[in-house]
């Protein structure tokens, strides 16, 4: 059971190029979500899903794209990298309790380093 | 919108103190609470989670508390050591899927 698992660990693009994050849980997981951690700050969420195929915006959505076509995998598409994405991207997992007051926990993977020059 | 507030943003105290980092949001009709360490350039480590219905909880040296209707929570680290020193974060879970806001954190420094 490996958890949450993000690819790659660290990438360097220049402005104007794309690349995707890749983030897969082996959790059978409902609800995935992308963050991202500027220095010296908390996380801020980009966009969730609450499963496949239901996608939506957090408080940073601009300049990003997800999908979610199966319950493991939730990438995150970065079209046109700007300076202001430089930022370490935490994707994380969880899951709703059945009956009663629901809670979650939300497990987190190790996160991806990304600086755009 | 949920505001997550982390005061104070920086603590350093000699080894073997006992401290209190506080967590204070905005918004009380919360799911949960979530408290995490993180350690430079790493991941997140979850330390404790207190449900919107309990008080507290404990693991080893921490206690976490939680005051729904003031908004805030406390994480209280006992007899703390020097590999205690990090970044503790607080995040509120509110909203559909439950997504997290976070504070800012308290960088902690425990001195040998």
């Amino acid at each position: 059971n490996a958890g949450v698992t993000q690819t790659p660990k660290f990438r360097i693009l220049k402005i104007g190029q794309s690349m995707t994050l890749q983030c897969t849980q082996d959790m059978n997981h409902n609800y995935m979500y992308w963050y991202r951690q500027d220095p010296g700050m908390g996380l801020k969420l980009i966009y969730y899903s609450v499963g496949a195929g239901i996608t939506d915006k957090g408080e940073v959505p601009n300049g990003y794209n997800v999908s979610r076509s199966t319950t493991e995998d939730f990438p995150l598409r970065l079209e046109l990298a700007a300076p202001s994405q430089t930022s370490v991207y935490f994707c994380a997992s969880s899951y709703p309790l059945a009956g009663g007051n629901t809670y979650n926990e939300q497990f987190f993977g190790p996160g991806t380093r990304l600086t755009v020059l | 919108k949920q505001e997550v507030t982390q005061i104070p943003a920086a603590l350093s105290v000699p080894e073997g103190e006992n401290l209190v980092l506080n967590c204070s949001f905005t918004d009380s009709a919360i799911y949960n609470l979530q408290w995490f360490r993180q350690d430079p350039g790493k991941g997140l480590t979850s330390l404790l989670l207190i449900q919107s219905s309990q008080r507290e909880q404990t693991s080893g040296r921490l206690n976490a508390s939680l005051d729904k209707s003031s908004g805030r929570s406390t994480l209280y680290i006992a007899a703390s050591q020097p590999g205690d020193s990090a970044t503790y974060l607080c995040a509120a879970s509110l909203g559909s899927a439950r997504q997290l806001t976070f504070g800012s954190g308290t960088q902690l420094t425990v001195l040998p």
